[in-house]
């Protein structure tokens, strides 16, 4: 079955730095969109970046809010998922999921989660 | 931030029926964008529930069931049940910078 496993949470302060992983298992990796999609604590859903697939270019977009902090990319090799968090603000805290998207435009499985907390 | 309006709770008693409206604009779900629904139970994450604006994945039951109209969008679940009690988000894609994925705002469902 398919399992993604977050990790790379913690604790990091205002303009700091944070690099987060997905590990993949039980999909063929390499041919699937990824996405990064938050929760802030007590609130809704977030899309924050995708990577395309590797035959499509490993392309990739960010939300507004995160434009030029973040940087999402991928190991086809390590069937993992990144996303390395610059310049981090307070608004950035939140649960951080990685998701598979599926055929259409919605996200068809997802990990569990890790906490990033930013503050001083 | 969320440009797709839900509403912030509905409840019902168990075995009967609740709608969730999902309220879109024309740069998403009336541009004719797909709605896909999430459910989140309590400190998990969430899951996807109807995709393709009718569509249930594998395991889901056809007690929840979607629809599309204009604007906007609509979860029914009929016959609730204790495990029902979750949050529930609408998603589709967006054309203008807000996008290109939207969440809605979500809608705490409660069982009573």
């Amino acid at each position: 079955q398919v399992q993604l496993v977050e990790s790379g949470g913690g604790l990091v302060k205002p303009g700091g730095s944070l690099r987060l992983s997905c590990a993949a298992s039980g999909i063929t990796f390499s041919d699937y969109y990824m996405s990064w999609i938050r929760q802030a604590p007590g609130k809704g859903l977030e899309w924050v970046s995708y990577i395309s697939s590797s035959g499509s270019g490993s392309n990739t977009y960010y939300a507004g809010s995160v434009e030029g902090r973040f940087t999402i990319s991928r190991d086809n090799a390590k069937n993992s998922l990144y996303l390395q968090m610059n310049s981090l603000r307070a608004e950035d805290t939140a649960v951080y999921y990685c998701a598979t998207k599926g055929g259409g435009d919605y996200f068809d499985f997802w990990g569990q989660g890790t906490l990033v907390t930013v503050s001083s | 931030q969320s440009v797709l309006t839900q509403p912030p709770s509905v409840s019902g008693a168990p075995g009967q029926s609740v709608t969730i409206s999902c309220t879109g604009s024309s740069s998403n779900i009336g541009a004719g964008y797909d709605v896909h629904w999430y459910r989140q139970l309590p400190g998990t994450a969430p899951k996807l529930l109807i995709y393709g604006n009718i569509n249930r994945p594998s395991g889901v039951p056809d007690r929840f069931s979607g629809s599309k109209s204009g604007t906007s969008a609509s979860l029914a679940i009929t016959g609730l049940q204790p495990e029902d009690e979750a949050d529930y988000y609408c998603q589709s894609y967006d054309s203008s910078l807000s996008g290109p994925y939207v969440f809605g705002t979500g809608t705490k469902v409660t069982v009573l």
